[in-house]
């Protein structure tokens, strides 16, 4: 099992251009969600998804998208990328038994 | 809202001292707490997980307990290595779909040989 994988490890983007952030999972877990890891701010939930077809906004969706169209995959759309958007973020995933989460390595990403 | 506080922000102990990392949640009626471990430049490791009918759990040499009614959850790390030097995290579970998780601002932890 790779588990909870992230790609790219590292982007730099302009103010306005806009991105996809990759998240798989291979544990065939219903449950995924994006967190963004701030300085002083903790983790916060961005969006999250109960299985395929159905998502959710968390605390901060503001500025970004998601979709779900298999149980594997849980990409993260900003749309017109914004210096307040400069974060790591993780994407996890959960099973409605454990409830255990598993989180991915992170995506860094700076918006200029 | 749910508000979950990690006192101290940072902790500097010698190598052999048992680590008291403290975590406190203002709303009672939570799923489950979870703690983690998270290292620079990575993403969390789950520690121990512990359900809110649950008043402890272990793993090795971590033990997590969870006072509900005082809003409180403390990991014990027994005779701490430098190798436990990390951030540590705790999130309360939400009783909704998907576990919806509530963090804490962490406690870095530095143990010197």
């Amino acid at each position: 099992n790779a588990g909870v994988t992230q790609t790219p490890k590292f982007q730099v983007l302009k103010t306005g251009q806009s991105m996809t952030l990759q998240c798989a999972q291979d544990m065939n877990h219903e449950y995924m969600s994006w967190y963004r890891q701030d300085p002083g701010m903790g983790l916060r939930l961005i969006h999250y998804s109960v299985g395929a077809g159905i998502t959710d906004q968390g605390e901060v969706p503001n500025g970004y998208n998601v979709s779900r169209s298999t149980t594997e995959d849980f990409p993260l759309r900003l749309l017109s990328a914004a210096p307040s958007q400069t974060s790591v973020y993780f994407c996890a995933s959960t099973t409605s038994g454990t409830k255990t989460q598993y989180f991915g390595p992170g995506t860094r990403l700076l918006v200029l | 809202k749910q508000e979950v506080t990690q006192i101290p922000a940072a902790l500097s102990v010698p190598e052999g001292e048992n680590l008291v990392l403290n975590c406190s949640f203002t709303d009672s009626a939570i799923y489950n707490l979870q703690w983690f471990r998270q290292d620079p430049g990575k993403g969390l490791t789950s520690l121990l997980l512990i359900q809110s009918s649950q008043r402890e759990q272990t793993s090795g040499r971590l033990n997590a307990s969870l006072d509900k009614s005082s809003g409180r959850s403390t990991l014990y790390i027994a005779a701490s290595q430098p190798g436990d030097s990390a951030t540590y995290l705790c999130a309360v579970g939400l009783k909704a779909a998907g576990n919806k998780l509530t963090f804490g601002g962490g406690t870095r932890v530095l143990v010197k040989p």
